[in-house]
């Protein structure tokens, strides 16, 4: 079974720190992404990454950055957290090419509250 | 812009059948998908449309029509565990993938 793992489940951080999301999956999937969900907002995209230092930019990325050093983890990056990125953070993964199903595996979710 | 529109919130009895419709304006299409989520839980993948048509798995079907901009989610004899929220999503260029704002299914007993 496909595995995407986020490194925290919670995590509480103050205005202006720098916070780290990390990802990673075991599948060997090329496209990886973060999404942030918010009551009555659904899952919104903030960056994703098609291959290894390759990203781009998705709906919401103002705030945010990525990293993708290594096939199998993507990171997103809040520079100077702030308490309207209070959220939870979601990472999903898929194949690329013609083996893509449409299928996103996702990672059990971070919530980060920014106080 | 890009969008999906579903309902926020759909009731239905156990045993009945709902379904949940999504509607899309996005620049690029090439597949709509269904996600299901439990509250506290990650989304689960449940159907995926690059064509148009019905496509069938187990008590749920998903259609999709690419000249309308349309598709739904089909959920048949509805069992108390089916309460949950529902997600359309569309995978556009580069796979980028956006999803709507969720389905909240209650099943009533």
């Amino acid at each position: 079974d496909v595995k995407v793992t986020q490194s925290s489940r919670y995590l509480v951080k103050r205005t202006g720190e720098k916070v780290f999301l990390e990802c990673v999956q075991d599948m060997d999937h090329e496209n990886m992404f973060w999404y942030r969900q918010d009551p009555g907002l659904g899952l919104r995209l903030i960056y994703f990454s098609y291959d290894v230092k390759m990203k781009e930019k998705g709906d919401i990325p103002e705030g945010y950055s990525v990293s993708r050093e290594k096939k199998e983890r993507f990171s997103l990056i809040l520079e100077s957290a702030s308490t309207n990125q209070t959220s939870m953070y979601l990472c999903a993964s898929s194949l690329s090419g013609g083996q893509n199903t449409g299928e996103l595996f996702f990672g059990e979710g971070s919530r980060l509250t920014v106080l | 812009g890009q969008s999906l529109e579903q309902p926020s919130e759909v009731t239905a009895v156990e045993g009945a059948i709902v379904q949940i419709n999504c509607t899309y304006q996005t620049s690029g299409f090439y597949g709509l998908s269904w996600y299901q989520q439990h509250d506290g839980g990650a989304p689960t993948f449940l159907s995926y449309n690059a064509l148009d048509g019905l496509e069938e798995t187990g008590r749920f079907s998903s259609f999709l029509s690419r000249s309308d901009s349309y598709g739904y989610l089909l959920l048949q004899e509805l069992q108390m565990k089916d309460s949950a929220s529902y997600f359309c999503a569309v995978r556009g260029g580069g796979f980028k993938t956006i999803f709507g704002a969720g389905t909240r299914l209650f099943v009533k007993a």
